[in-house]
């Protein structure tokens, strides 16, 4: 079955500190695609990046980074120096052809970044 | 401007009444889905449609029903709503199936009393 675990329920950290944000999915295809959305206080879903499964590279985006690890089946996402404004709820999501057109999502993390 | 519009955004509604929620997006996207958010379960997926006149279960169907005549609009309909349909719901678009950027709307947060 496709699954995707967020442990982390809540996490809160001081602005300035760096904060990583834990996934780890499960899936028997060997083709498939992990994504993070964000979800502000407003309540909209904002898409960060999507990753192949083939493309183990890991990807920097100004603060944001992410750490995608098949052997661990994990696809980490880390803020660096957080603000106040990175305060929302963080989903990692799998797609893949065994749970056919399917998105599925993590519980989520609340990330909490205090002045 | 690319979106994905859904409405009502708020909706108190009683037990048994009808509703539909609508959901409309301008970028000739193939794929629509319907999601619903709980508190503690993430994001479930309610419907999706791959194109005009297609559509299939998601892992939460039940209670649900959902229509795509046509390419922009995916309506999510409660026949007869009950209190555990109170929950955050989102539509969904994506140029791509599995693999695309999924665009959501603002969500639309219904209460069934």
């Amino acid at each position: 079955a496709q699954k995707v675990t967020q442990a982390q329920t809540e996490i809160s950290v001081v602005e300035k500190e760096d904060v990583t944000l834990d996934c780890v999915y499960e899936t028997r295809d060997t083709t498939y695609y992990l994504f993070w959305y964000k979800q502000p206080p407003s309540g909209e879903l904002v898409f960060l990046i999507r990753r192949n499964s083939f493309d183990e590279q890991n990807e920097i985006s100004g603060r944001y980074s992410w750490n995608f690890q098949k052997s661990t089946s994990s696809f980490n996402f880390t803020i660096t120096a957080s603000q106040v404004v990175d305060s929302a709820v963080y989903f990692c999501a799998l797609s893949g052809m065994e749970y056919g057109n399917k998105l599925v999502f993590g519980a989520g993390t609340i990330l909490r970044v205090k002045s | 401007e690319a979106q994905v519009t859904q409405n009502p955004r708020y909706l108190i509604t009683v037990t048994g009444k009808k509703l539909t929620v609508t959901c409309s997006q301008n970028m000739n996207h193939e794929y629509m889905s319907w999601y619903r958010q709980d508190p503690g379960l993430g994001l479930r997926q309610i419907y999706y449609s791959m194109n005009v006149e297609v559509t299939d279960k998601g892992d939460v169907p039940e209670g649900y029903k959902v229509s795509r005549k046509e390419k922009r609009n995916f309506p999510l309909i409660l026949e007869s709503p009950s209190p555990n349909q109170t929950s955050l719901y989102f539509c969904a678009s994506s140029q791509g199936f599995f693999t695309g950027e999924l665009f959501f709307g603002e969500g639309s947060r219904l209460t069934v009393l």
